[in-house]
């Protein structure tokens, strides 16, 4: 059974780093094509992708939060993590993180979520 | 603002047939596959068509996709009031290294 689940803070700073960890299980990043990617809902909006990993190593970013983003993977434990730096209180959302065979294929498995909030 | 274009509501009674429209570009919808996720109040996104017009085991064949060019549409006959939920579309696209893009989501009310 494949199963993903973040875990991270449920509330951070404004101007702080965010360091979200998605633990897996049911397979495992080194197998040819397989990929994790970080997607994010603000309440009551629509979904936003910001991040993929895939077994190879090569990474793909949102265009517009590139230079904030940072995702790494640790096959060993099964773990793909992201930081986002300099949070905001716009970054307040559900982040997802879920799994793909291949960088352009769907993401068939999805974790629960985990709510961050953005606040002093 | 989404780079996928979809209604914002969609609407319809039991055992109506409902369409969701996407629409994109060249570098998205138009050269790459498109994927719909049905999200329940509260719950996680879940895949309901992968590749255009396939279904995961499990979903049931009242769900349908297709694209046509720079468009892609789901359809859902015979609906039921379970199928109220939020309904995205997304597609890889090629433009600017690469990247994953989503519509903005249609929240489907069934009356």
């Amino acid at each position: 059974q494949v199963t993903l689940r973040e875990s991270g803070p449920a509330l951070v700073k404004p101007t702080q780093t965010l360091t979200l960890t998605c633990t897996f299980s049911g397979f495992s990043l080194s197998t040819s094509g397989m990929c994790v990617s970080w997607i994010r809902q603000p309440p009551g909006k629509a979904l936003e992708w910001l991040a993929l990993i895939d077994w190879d190593d090569d990474k793909y970013y949102s265009t517009s939060l590139k230079t904030r983003l940072t995702i790494s993977k640790d096959t060993s434990k099964n773990q793909v993590v992201l930081t986002m730096t300099n949070m905001d209180p716009v970054d307040t959302a559900t982040y997802y993180c879920a799994r793909a065979f291949y960088k352009t294929d769907a993401f068939d498995i999805w974790g629960q979520g985990t709510m961050v909030t953005v606040s002093s | 603002q989404s780079v996928l274009t979809q209604p914002p509501s969609a609407s319809g009674t039991p055992g109506q047939r409902v369409t969701i429209s996407c629409s994109g570009s060249s570098s998205n919808i138009g050269s790459n596959y498109v994927y719909w996720y049905q999200q329940l109040p509260g719950t996680a996104p879940k895949l309901l068509i992968y590749r255009n017009n396939q279904r995961p085991s499990g979903v049931p064949d009242r769900f349908s996709g297709s694209k046509s060019g720079t468009s892609a549409s789901l359809a859902i006959s015979g609906l039921r009031s379970e199928d109220e939920a939020d309904y995205y579309c997304a597609a890889w696209d090629d433009s600017l290294s690469g990247r994953w893009v989503f519509g903005g989501g249609t929240k489907l009310t069934v009356l």
